[in-house]
């Protein structure tokens, strides 16, 4: 079946580091791919998504590309803040079936 | 409504007694999910609705939990005789059709169940 792998974490960085969340996946067909983001206390909230390969999401400075040769989907930022500490999940979506999610990563930004 | 919204937002039960979870999802949204996450843990998929059927029921843990769903609207998750591993955040979401590619889920803040 369809499934997500995500690089362990936690991971810490230093304010205005470079971020990479690693993302492959597993799926029959051509799946839509997913960044959602927990931060403390919140339900997830969709961060960016892209739905075929060599689109690239975008949003709050992360982007993500949709790699279909190499089945990825890495999450990447050039300068995290401290605001960006949360979990980070990878998910996909192939055919009429529900989001399929990785384990998340957990990022801590320190000051 | 604007958002999809779960109630209660926290909830500690003793060990053995019955709980129900309400989600309401975002009006118009065609299917539901449930999803639990353990502390520390991913997201584990429970069920889905596409309105109010529910075709898949394999990934509820145990036949203690239940799931049904009024229409395209409320859905309660019941949990019978609760047991301390169902301890965990229950989080809902809605979409505008199952599998919605273009925007994805839109999830509630999640219900916290402590069984002491």
């Amino acid at each position: 079946g369809d499934s997500v792998t995500q690089m362990e974490g936690p991971v810490t960085l230093s304010e205005e580091a470079f971020l990479t969340i690693n993302c492959t996946y597993t799926a029959t067909g051509y799946p839509s791919l997913f960044w959602y983001v927990q931060y403390p206390g919140e339900g997830l909230q969709l961060l960016l998504k892209a739905t075929k390969a060599d689109d690239k999401g975008s949003n709050k400075g992360f982007e993500a590309t949709y790699r279909k040769e190499t089945t990825s989907f890495h999450l990447e930022k050039g300068s995290v803040q401290v605001s960006d500490s949360a979990v980070y999940f990878c998910a996909l979506n192939s055919g009429n079936t529900p989001l399929v999610f990785g384990k998340g990563t957990r990022l801590s930004v320190i000051a | 409504g604007a958002g999809v919204s779960q109630s209660p937002s926290n909830k500690v039960t003793e060990k053995g007694k019955d709980v129900e979870l309400r989600c309401d999802p975002i009006s118009g949204h065609t299917a539901l999910y449930w999803y639990r996450q353990r502390l520390g843990q991913g997201l584990e998929f429970l069920i889905y609705f596409q309105g109010n059927s529910a075709p898949d029921k394999s990934g509820l843990p145990s036949d203690r939990f239940s799931a049904e769903r009024t229409g395209e609207s409320v859905s309660t998750l019941t949990i019978q005789r609760t047991q301390q591993e169902d301890s965990a955040v229950y989080l809902c979401a809605s979409s505008l059709g199952l599998g919605d590619r273009v925007y994805g889920y839109t999830f509630g803040s999640g219900t916290r169940l402590t069984v002491v």
